[in-house]
Order: C-alpha cells, then sequence, then structure tokens
C-alpha cells in the first residue's frame, strides 16, 4: 500500500530535550515536506526537500533541522525544544514538486512542557 | 507568510445542498490544489487547477481559477454527511516548489 507513515503518533515531551520525528514514503516520490499546523493558521511549510541532499527553509523553519540522506526518509529534528512548537505536524511527498498531489503522513502531535 | 485564504472560515448547510468555499492568494501562482482533512487527519488531495486553466471538474467537485483577481472557488454539489472535514487550498510559484497553504474552512454538512 502505498503510503507516508509518521513516528511517533504521539509526543510529549520537556523543554530543550532532543527530539527527532521520522517519516518515510514507499512510492518514490522525489519531494518531501513537512508541515506543522496551528489553530487558526492552517498549514505552514517548515521545510521541504526536491531530492536526497537537497533541502530548502519553507516558511517557519527556525527552531527545526531536517535531512535527506535517503530518498524515502526526509526526519524532522527539534533539538532543543520549546513551548512555541507544541503544535500537530505532518509530512507530506509528492512525485516531483510542491505543484504535484501530495500525499500526507498521519500526523504527529508533539506537546513540548 | 500565508498565501491562500480560505472564505468564509466555517460553513453550515443542509445534506443534499451545495457548499461554495473561496480562496484568495496574494502573488503569482503556478497550480492551486484543494485538499480535504477530516478532524486532525492528514489532508486528501482533491483537485489541482494549473494557471492557465479557468475550470475542472471532479466528480461532485467543480473548481475555478480567475488569476487576475487571484481568486479560486470549491463548489462541491448535492453534499452529504461524509463531506463534514476542513478544506484547503494550497498554491506553488513558478520555480518555486515551496507549497503555501491557506487556513481553512470548516463544512459542516447537517443530516
Amino acid at each position: 500500500e502505498a503510503q507516508v507513515t509518521q513516528n511517533p503518533r504521539y509526543l510529549i515531551t520537556v523543554t530543550g530535550k532532543k527530539l527527532t520525528v521520522t517519516c518515510s514514503q514507499n512510492m518514490n516520490h522525489e519531494y518531501m515536506s513537512w508541515y506543522r499546523q496551528d489553530p487558526g493558521l492552517g498549514l505552514r511549510q517548515i521545510y521541504y526537500s526536491m531530492n536526497v541532499e537537497v533541502t530548502d527553509k519553507g516558511d517557519v523553519p527556525e527552531g527545526y533541522k531536517v535531512s535527506r540522506k535517503e530518498k524515502r526518509n526526509f526526519p524532522l529534528i527539534l533539538e532543543s525544544p520549546s513551548p512555541n512548537q507544541t503544535s500537530l505536524y505532518f509530512c507530506a511527498s509528492s512525485l516531483y514538486g510542491g505543484g504535484y498531489e501530495q500525499y500526507f503522513g498521519p500526523g504527529t502531535r508533539l506537546t513540548v512542557t | 507568510s500565508q498565501q491562500g485564504e480560505e472564505d468564509p472560515q466555517a460553513l453550515s448547510i443542509q445534506e443534499g445542498e451545495n457548499a461554495t468555499m473561496n480562496c484568495s492568494y496574494k502573488t503569482s501562482i503556478n497550480n492551486l490544489q484543494w485538499y480535504r482533512q477530516n478532524s486532525g487527519r492528514g489532508l486528501v488531495h482533491l483537485i489541482l487547477i494549473r494557471s492557465n486553466e479557468r475550470e475542472k471538474h471532479s466528480g461532485r467537485l467543480r473548481v475555478t481559477l480567475d488569476t487576475s483577481k487571484k481568486s479560486s472557488s470549491l463548489l462541491i454539489t448535492a453534499s452529504r454527511a461524509a463531506d463534514t472535514a476542513s478544506y484547503f487550498c494550497a498554491t506553488d510559484g513558478w520555480g518555486n516548489e515551496k507549497l503555501t497553504f491557506g487556513t481553512g474552512t470548516r463544512l459542516t454538512i447537517i443530516p
């Protein structure tokens, strides 16, 4: 089954404790991206990647890191999480870029206390 | 920055009626897409319309695009209870693979 998976689905952590949210797709997509969703603000893109070893900032990259060492994986790293990073996070992938149908993962609900 | 703004923010209609929601954006686009989201789950792609297209249909969905007004509308005909969800537009620009989503319209279908 073609899908985007994210882990963990739920995470509660404390300020400053480094964490990684994994994202993997099995569709051989070139493009992968991360979003955060907050009430009243819709989805905002954090980072995107056009291919292996190619990443670019989205609209809200501050406080986040990403890497794309393999085509299928695109982990999101919060090196020192803060409470304002409490949010619902989505990973997505598409065949070639932002102008193609995006396939979304199920989401990761992160709470930073 | 928020490229897309949906209007209205919330909409409630009776089952069987048509639902129309609008999206306005600020800068020139390459494509515009509509997505549906059920209760905090992952978004599902509905339809994509390119900047050189004016109208597109998919089943009960009709999307229009007016680049001169920088706006798009999504029409859902003969609504069903299962259409209850949030709907988002998303745009990408020429030579820019960044994808920008709007704030969404919350649609409630009353049985």
